[in-house]
């Protein structure tokens, strides 16, 4: 079974509207964390966001939050106010185990393209 | 003063043929890694280094070795080298005891021929 699902291999969206990136996940490891990065055409991988399965309070970095649902393994990317330089492949990415163990895995990415 | 550098950028070559790729990290990290993107995007991890230790090692040919001759290197040999091995491969570094945000390379684009 895949541990880091993103069901949506497109996504659009108008210039200055939120944008709900999904992500799902498979772990029976109570310690993990959850990443977001993006990667433009350009081709180099930006950490966005991260949040840690003890956190309480959902992760937010400008405009990028994560609607993080411990219970139906579910960590999604928002973005708010899109830009024209959002549109980029988007990755989800999950670690586990303990923090001196890091496992990672990527999902398979989410295309955004945002319009003017 | 960039964080994670590779060379070289881009590789072309011929099948058969043996190459490196070079990683070098200055942000004080303790752990690499080395990861491939197929033309599908996806991305997937080879090997990571902590310590001068390896301790990941997904089921990679073994014709792709990693060597760290320090904290701040880990560089990727390909011996023999096929047609599936073109795409692009990153190197990453993390720091153990933190929330392990990677920190990616800029990328080297592999084609082989």
């Amino acid at each position: 079974a895949q541990k880091i699902t993103q069901t949506q291999p497109g996504m659009f969206v108008q210039e200055k509207e939120a944008v709900t990136l999904d992500c799902t996940y498979d772990t029976s490891d109570p310690s993990y964390g959850l990443f977001w990065y993006k990667q433009p055409s350009s081709g180099e991988m930006i950490f966005l966001i991260y949040q840690g399965s003890y956190d309480q309070q959902n992760a937010t970095e400008g405009r990028y939050s994560l609607n993080f649902q411990k219970a139906r393994k579910s960590a999604n990317l928002v973005i708010s106010a899109s830009q024209l330089g959002d549109s980029a492949m988007y990755f989800c990415a999950m670690r586990e185990g303990q923090r001196g163990s890091y496992i990672p895995t990527f999902g398979r990415g989410t295309s955004l393209i945002v319009h003017p | 003063d960039t964080a994670v550098s590779q060379t070289p950028k881009y590789l072309v070559t011929q099948m058969g043929n043996d190459k490196s790729i070079k990683c070098e990290q200055n942000l004080g990290h303790d752990t690499m890694y080395w990861y491939k993107q197929d033309s599908k995007k996806f991305l997937k991890i080879m090997f990571s280094y902590n310590n001068k230790e390896l301790i990941i090692n997904e089921t990679v040919p073994n014709r792709f070795s990693p060597k760290s001759p320090d904290k701040a290197h880990l560089n990727l040999h390909i011996n023999s080298l096929e047609l599936g091995d073109s795409a692009v491969y990153f190197c990453a570094s993390s720091h153990r005891g933190r929330n392990n945000e990677q920190f990616f390379g800029p990328g080297t684009r592999l084609t082989v021929l």
